[in-house]
């Protein structure tokens, strides 16, 4: 159990173009999903935190209207960048975290490479 | 602010030898402790958790971490290395405010040679 999905898995784009990824917990409702970034060789970095129902919570530095979160249900969180360029190439991973309310662990996705040329 | 700290950048075992990846921490109350592994170009890999309870925490693989309060460590370890554990290994805390998000470490690359 406790399956996370993304698609696509890698997507290349042309610079200036938009692109949406999409993270689905499979078998269980995540009322919170987190969206992170990882470069070649580095550590996760936190995105931002997104709630059914309600706005994205950004980490700072990381530009809301650039990287547009929608948590429209307990099962789907979506990340579009918006107007890519070279420098938003990387390795998108997004987790979810269930509704109980001991619920410590984060299951991650696959993850989604994104080749912006 | 919680944090983890994860020294190494790399470490080299044989296979069949005992293998020790290391975390300390840093946090402000009760530590909510986490490995993940990570495959190229996959997602992140649960392993084991510290919540409360016993300091030996076993995981999945074969892996186990020791809790250490008075050193504040959260090491990983597996008595008998495998080839195929050879991965990238996360540290990770859950910071106690707010989402209840988690601060990982820099990673550690393990290495296990046949």
């Amino acid at each position: 159990g406790a399956v996370v999905s993304q698609h696509p898995s890698w997507v290349i784009c042309k610079s200036g173009t938009s692109v949406k990824i999409e993270c689905r917990s499979l078998d269980f409702q995540a009322t919170t999903m987190f969206w992170y970034r990882q470069f070649p060789k580095q550590s996760l970095m936190l995105m931002a935190t997104s709630n059914e129902g309600s706005k994205a919570t950004y980490e700072q530095g990381v530009e809301k209207d650039k990287f547009l979160i929608n948590h429209a249900s307990l099962t789907l969180s979506t990340l579009t960048v918006t107007s890519a360029h070279p420098e938003d190439s990387s390795f998108y991973i997004c987790s979810a975290r269930g509704l109980a309310a001991n619920s410590y662990e984060q299951y991650f996705g696959p993850g989604t490479r994104l080749t912006v040329t | 602010a919680q944090s983890v700290a994860q020294p190494e950048d790399q470490v080299n075992v044989a296979e069949g030898n005992p293998l020790t990846v290391k975390c300390t921490y840093s946090v402000s109350g009760n530590p909510y402790l986490f490995w993940y592994v990570q495959y190229p170009n996959r997602g992140l890999q649960f392993l084991l958790k510290y919540i409360t309870g016993d300091n030996l925490v076993k995981g999945s693989y074969g892996f186990e971490a020791e809790f250490n309060k008075s050193q504040t460590s959260f090491h990983l370890k597996k008595p008998s290395a495998l080839v195929s554990d050879s991965a990238l290994y996360f540290c990770a805390v859950r910071d106690g405010t707010g989402f209840q998000k988690l601060v990982f470490g820099t990673g550690t690359r393990l290495l296990v040679s046949p």
